[in-house]
Formats: C-alpha cells, structure tokens, sequence
C-alpha cells in the first residue's frame, strides 16, 4: 500500500527557532501533496497544496513567510515554519496522493510545542 | 462553495453491533469524490473507504461500506460488527474543484466510542 513518512514525529523547541518538516512518498511518486495544521479535538485545516516544481498555493489566511514550502521533488515536500512561536504549536500533517481521483495518503503527523 | 457536514460530534456503539456515521456534502462539482478517513488518538489518518461520484454501486472495504445517496448529498459510513479498536474518530472528506484546483475539504469528525 501507499506509504508516507513524516519526521519528525514530535518537535518541542525555543521560540524564535525555525522547525523543518518532511513528507516523503515512499513506494510512489506523488502528483500533490498537502499540509494541513489540526488543532485539539478539531478537523483538519488545510495549509497549501504542493505540487512538484511549482509554488505552493497557499489557503487564505495562512502566511507564506511563515510556513515555507518546498516541493523539491515528487518523492518529498518540507515544511519550515520560521521563526516559531508559541501561537504555532499544532499537530501539522501531511498527504500525498498518486493522482487526482485516488485517495490522499497520510503522513503520522508532527506534534509541533513550541515553548 | 463546497461544504462537508458531520452532525455526530460522538457516537457510542456496542461491540458487534454496527454504527452509521453520518456526513452530508454540497458542491456544484458534477465530478467529486467522497472519503472517509480514522483518526485513533495516536493521530495518524487511515484512509478506510473512496466513492465517486459517478459510481453506481456503494462502495464497501471489509467491515466499511458507504452509503451512498447522490440526491440526498449523503455518504453515510456504516460500520458493521464494531470493535473496540473501531474506537476512533472519523472524518469525511471530500475532493471537489475550486477555481479549476482540486480541494480536499474535512468534517469536523465523528468521536467514536465501541463498547464492551
């Protein structure tokens, strides 16, 4: 079956730290990929939408410079959220899918604490 | 705009027993697709069940099978002969367009307990 790799899996740090996460697809090459941000006992919110080679697009009200992209292949996409803040600690979890009309695949998540 | 409704925040269920776990969708889309995924505490999101719009028969995966009414905008999951690792909480998601760019939108979940 589709497997996706997230790491890491729980980050606690400093404010003002910048925290890098990764998504990789390891038995497939995926099309998009998503990063969605879930807070407690709530559904997910989708962040942007990664597609390989291109700029992220973005959800309103998500900040670009915040949350950083990068989708340098179709195997992996990274997540940087820059310069952390307390107000940034969530679960952030991520998915990719072969193509559009199959199922996204997740990610186990990042437990993000930001102290 | 595309909208995906759960109105369970919770459900309790005994063992063996099923379960159907409501969600109700609107789109303009004539082309979407309907999931369902389980989120255990541990928080990892299992991907149980996929309907398409244009399929004519219900999808079923093992114990899940989706009960599918187009014109109603219903995808109902039913569960049957519930376990207790069943217990979990359960999103129903669906992939629409919006602007020509695909979008997958959640429910804000169903809370399921199974009981011994």
């Amino acid at each position: 079956g589709a497997v996706v790799s997230q790491h890491p899996s729980w980050v606690i740090c400093k404010s003002g730290t910048s925290v890098k996460i990764e998504c990789r697809s390891l038995d497939f090459q995926a099309t998009t990929m998503f990063w969605y941000r879930q807070f407690p006992k709530q559904s997910l919110m989708l962040m942007a939408t990664s597609n390989e080679g291109s700029k992220a697009t973005y959800e309103q009200g998500v900040e670009k410079d915040k949350f950083l992209i990068n989708h340098a292949s179709l195997t992996l996409s990274t997540l940087t959220v820059t310069s952390a803040h307390p107000e940034d600690s969530s679960f952030y979890i991520c998915s990719a899918i072969r193509q559009v009309d199959q199922p996204q695949h997740f990610g186990d998540g990042t437990r993000l604490s930001i102290l | 705009a595309q909208k995906i409704t759960q109105t369970q925040p919770g459900m309790f269920v005994q063992e063996k027993e099923a379960v159907t776990l409501d969600c109700t969708y609107d789109t303009s889309d004539p082309s979407y697709g309907l999931f369902w995924y389980k989120q255990p505490s541990s928080g990892e999101m299992i991907f149980l069940i996929y309907q398409g719009s244009y399929d004519q028969q219900n999808a079923t995966e093992g114990r899940y099978s989706l009960n599918f009414q187009k014109a109603r905008k219903s995808a109902n999951l039913v569960i049957s002969a519930s376990q207790l690792g069943d217990s979990a909480m359960y999103f129903c998601a669906m992939r629409g367009t919006t602007s020509g760019t695909y979008k997958y939108i959640f429910g804000t979940g169903t809370r399921l307990k199974v009981l011994a």
